[in-house]
């Protein structure tokens, strides 16, 4: 059963970059797509980006593509999500989750998910 | 991109009572060439992350109650909460992967 873990909660200052990391176990991490999403403190889900390890793809929101690089190391089995430029309103959870695409189907439902790591940023 | 609408926001039911939530897309998600429906729905209790209830619409999650069960194609869509317990108090997301990833504002369901 796969299981995501990630790292600890960040304060961060505006114009500061962020990388929040996702470990997977339980099963073979290069055959995963992992997809990044956060949500604002009381606010809905937003995708932000995936990686298919396999083939060496990443895919972006269009609203995130200048400021976000999402990577993986198959040697460790995680996955990374680096948010550059940050502003007050980038203060949300993030979100990792084994995305069930990347094959067929192409695009697919999450699960699980990781337990969110919560992302501060002020002055 | 395609917009996904939900209604009602919130949602008040007495226990045991049915609780329906609609879902709807700016475009359809049914690929005609598997007669799938790229949509799924999730159950987000408060301090913890989403859970996957259903997937293609209406395929019940390994472990998921059934008195949960999606509905519907195309573009309109409904999660069925057959009798609320207490422990459906939740904040329940549609999302589609047709193209891209794009998700519902949530419909707060709580115990009248």
């Amino acid at each position: 059963q796969v299981q995501l873990v990630q790292s600890g909660a960040e304060v961060k200052k505006p114009g500061s970059s962020v990388k929040v990391s996702c470990k997977a176990s339980g099963g073979t991490f290069n055959t995963y797509t992992i997809s990044w999403v956060r949500q604002a403190p009381g606010q809905g889900l937003e995708w932000m980006g995936r990686i298919i390890p396999i083939f060496r793809t990443v895919d972006y929101a269009q609203k995130f593509q200048a400021r976000v690089t999402i990577t993986a190391d198959e040697s460790t089995s995680t996955a990374y999500m680096e948010l550059s430029s940050l502003r007050p309103e980038d203060t949300a959870v993030y979100y990792c989750a084994r995305d069930m695409g990347g094959g067929n189907p192409w695009w697919g439902w999450f699960d699980p998910w990781g337990q969110g790591t919560r992302v501060t940023v002020s002055s | 991109d395609i917009v996904m609408t939900q209604s009602p926001d919130s949602l008040a039911v007495s226990l045991g009572e049915r609780a329906t939530i609609n879902c709807k897309s700016s475009q359809t998600v049914l690929y005609n060439s598997n007669s799938k429906n790229y949509l799924a729905w999730y159950q987000q209790k408060p301090g913890q992350p989403p859970k996957l209830l259903i997937y293609w619409a209406s395929t019940r999650e390994s472990g998921v109650p059934d008195r949960f069960s999606g509905g519907g194609s195309g573009t309109d869509f409904t999660l069925t909460i057959s009798a609320l317990q207490a422990e459906d108090v939740a904040v329940y997301y549609c999302q589609q992967y047709f193209t891209s990833f794009s998700f519902g504002p949530g419909t707060k369901v709580h115990v009248k």
